[in-house]
């Protein structure tokens, strides 16, 4: 296993534009966590899943985000109506519960323009 | 409610001084555990080390140790004789309970190693 993948690593996009962002996790992780990070800032938790049950989301995920692990494997992340405060890196990780720790994926970095 | 702080915004030292990271944090549970992860330029967050509420025990891994204090909620982590390489954003994480449950950063301390 490769560890966590992001994709895009990169997305320029319009205000008010949709967009999509993709996590490949650990195959055998059934947690599943995503988190946004700014410039000068630590990653700020978003939301988190076992297999394909969304157990948490923060308060920091607006109506225009939401988040799928439709089959307990891949997650995405949609945002929609892109706004300039939604430019950030937003990172997945994956864990297994109650062991281990915390593998990240090297992150999505958005640009609303 | 859940809170690290790492009070060290910026920190620039010369190659081969010692240099320690001050991570304090808040939890109301009795099991937690605490980690510590390494952010280089490149963005990706690389793990340091993961140590639950229930062990006291200083770590020592090569150059790098950690230094755990429930009296004082610290967990402070050294880097001895630095290289340049350290040169990072360095954060620290708390997850409350056993279950992995999702960290809670601090802001990070950015280390810079001159040569």
């Amino acid at each position: 296993d490769t560890g966590v993948s992001q994709n895009p690593r990169h997305k320029i996009t319009k205000r008010g534009q949709n967009v999509t962002f993709r996590c490949d996790p650990i195959s055998e992780h059934n947690r599943l966590y995503w988190y946004r990070q700014t410039l000068g800032q630590g990653p700020e938790f978003l939301t988190y899943f076992q297999n394909e049950a969304q157990l948490e989301k923060s308060r920091l995920l607006s109506d225009r985000f939401s988040a799928e692990r439709p089959k307990g494997s891949f997650s995405t992340l949609e945002i929609q109506r892109t706004e300039q405060g939604d430019s950030a890196m937003y990172l997945c990780a994956s864990s297994l519960a109650g062991r281990g720790g915390y593998t990240f994926g090297s992150g999505t970095r958005l640009t609303v323009v | 409610a859940q809170k690290v702080t790492q009070a060290q915004t910026e920190i620039s030292v010369v190659e081969k001084e010692d240099v320690t990271l001050d991570c304090v944090y808040e939890t109301r549970d009795t099991t937690y555990y605490l980690f510590w992860y390494k952010q280089p330029p490149s963005g990706e967050l690389v793990f340091l080390i993961r140590r639950n509420s229930f062990d006291e025990q200083n770590e020592i891994s090569g150059r790098y140790s950690w230094n755990f204090q429930k009296s004082t909620s610290s967990f402070n982590f050294t880097i001895t004789a630095s290289q340049v390489v350290d040169s990072a954003v360095y954060f620290c994480a708390l997850s409350e309970g056993a279950g992995n449950t999702p960290l809670v950063f601090g802001k990070g301390t950015r280390l810079s190693v001159i040569a």
